[in-house]
């Protein structure tokens, strides 16, 4: 166990639609990552939050966009969900006490988003 | 760009034998490099890191990774595999400060290992 918990487990909804993805990070770290793992793209980055703060975006869509609270946790937010947005959604954190230090990532369970 | 390469999308071994997982990464400073591993319907958990220092690195559950820069590899190893290693292992690179990127994590492609008893 990571310590990062992410919620639901498992999503599944239709095309057009739009959900949220929940993540909690361990205790006290305050970055925040969330990843997406498909069969074709394999894993990529998609979003950092460092402190409530965007620090980084990979290759997120437009239609996709995350925010972290002050109490730390974080939501993904997909809409207009396309078949092709079905994946694993990973969220990790880090003990990054600077967001441009790095430090390892622990890594949630993940989010199966399956969209029909 | 930075970029991770793992050469082998299946390996299969022998209960008992020894593994080597190979990770090539391409990448202009000094990187850190990370293995991963990730069991059926898990998330992924941290084996092992390499930041600095001595090249040779041992992580959780008696594996090891060694760095070496004029090959650009860190490859994964183990002497003896449990069936209970029956999972697929990702290499990542992290960028940092100086390369003008952000602490992302950039993952190959992985690799499928299977045991055989």
């Amino acid at each position: 166990d990571s310590g990062v918990t992410q919620t639901p487990k498992h999503l599944i909804t239709a095309t057009g639609q739009r959900v949220t993805l929940r993540c909690s990070p361990r205790s006290g770290d305050l970055s925040v990552y969330w990843y997406q793992q498909s069969l074709d793209q394999g894993l990529q980055f998609l979003i950092q939050y460092y402190n409530g703060e965007e620090r980084a975006k990979g290759n997120i869509l437009e239609r996709f966009s995350a925010q972290q609270f002050p109490d730390l946790h974080s939501e993904l937010n997909l809409s207009s969900l396309e078949l092709g947005d079905s994946a694993l959604y990973f969220c990790a954190s880090s003990p990054s006490r600077q967001p441009e230090i790095y430090n390892e990532q622990f890594f949630g369970p993940g989010t199966r988003l399956t969209v029909l | 760009a930075q970029s991770v390469t793992q050469p082998d999308i299946h390996i299969t071994v022998s209960e008992g034998a020894s593994l080597e997982l190979r990770c090539n990464y391409s990448y202009g400073a000094t990187p850190y490099l990370f293995w991963y591993v990730q069991s059926p319907g898990q998330g992924l958990q941290l084996l092992l890191k390499y930041f600095s220092g001595d090249t040779l690195v041992q992580g959780i559950k008696g594996f090891e990774a060694e760095f070496k820069r004029s090959q650009s590899s860190f490859n994964l190893r183990k002497p003896s595999v449990h069936w209970s290693d029956a999972a697929e292992y990702f290499c990542a690179v992290g960028a940092d400060l100086f390369s003008g990127g952000y602490n992302k994590l950039i993952f190959g492609a992985g690799t499928r290992l299977a045991v055989h008893p």
